[in-house]
């Protein structure tokens, strides 16, 4: 099955640019995914990219996809202490399943 | 209508009680999901239902019992629950199949 890995934690000023990165498994994953979750509240989906591009972008953020190194990284621009959160990489390891990585928490310091 | 809503917010029952998670989509999707999302981890697929037929059951427990009355409702009953089993309960949806969209979430808490 997909297995999806990213990093625990990431500290940026407010202003500056974060970058959330995410590596995956199953090169067959049709779609790779963003979600953010802040503390109490649901999952929102940010943005996806489909398995066949290699960059995203919408409004502040940017979603690189290197399919060779299985690499998905999230660029989020001018980020505000709004942005802090748990960030979600995931993967669709089939059709109607989506594998969750373990999340990164963002700290914007402003 | 573009979002999922999820009742009640907050739950707290006893290990003997019944009661039940409502969930709602008016977006026309056709597919819906429940999860369970401890602390600090990410959520855990349980059911998926498909074009109102339960198409996915990840073993989870017969104590957790879902339901798919209409296309855009979705419940899970919940029966002599655990402590272990206090937790976010998530509601998706999704129009394809893949991109999935989520409710609030259900904080329950069993004593």
């Amino acid at each position: 099955g997909e297995d999806v890995e990213q990093s625990l934690f990431l500290s940026v000023r407010e202003g500056d640019s974060s970058v959330i990165n995410c590596t995956y498994t199953d090169s067959s994953s049709t779609y790779l995914y963003w979600y953010k979750q802040e503390p109490g509240a649901g999952l929102q989906l940010l943005t996806y990219i489909f398995s066949n591009m290699d960059m995203k972008q919408d409004q502040r953020l940017t979603v690189l996809l290197n399919k060779k190194d299985k690499h998905l990284s999230l660029r989020i621009a001018d980020t505000q202490t709004g942005d802090s959160a748990i960030y979600f990489c995931a993967g669709s390891g089939g059709y109607q399943k989506v594998t969750f990585g373990i999340g990164t928490k963002l700290q914007v310091i402003p | 209508d573009t979002e999922v809503t999820q009742t009640p917010k907050h739950l707290v029952m006893g290990m003997t009680n019944k009661k039940s998670l409502k969930c709602e989509q008016h977006m026309g999707h056709r597919a819906m999901y429940w999860y369970k999302q401890k602390a600090k981890k990410p959520p855990e697929l349980m059911f998926v239902y498909s074009y109102e037929k339960l198409s996915i059951n990840e073993s989870v427990p017969s104590r957790f019992s879902p339901e798919c009355p209409n296309s855009s409702l979705l419940n899970l009953h919940l029966h002599a629950l655990q402590p272990e089993d206090s937790a976010l309960y998530l509601c998706a949806s999704s129009p394809t199949g893949y991109e999935q969209y989520f409710g609030p979430g259900t904080r329950l808490t069993v004593t």
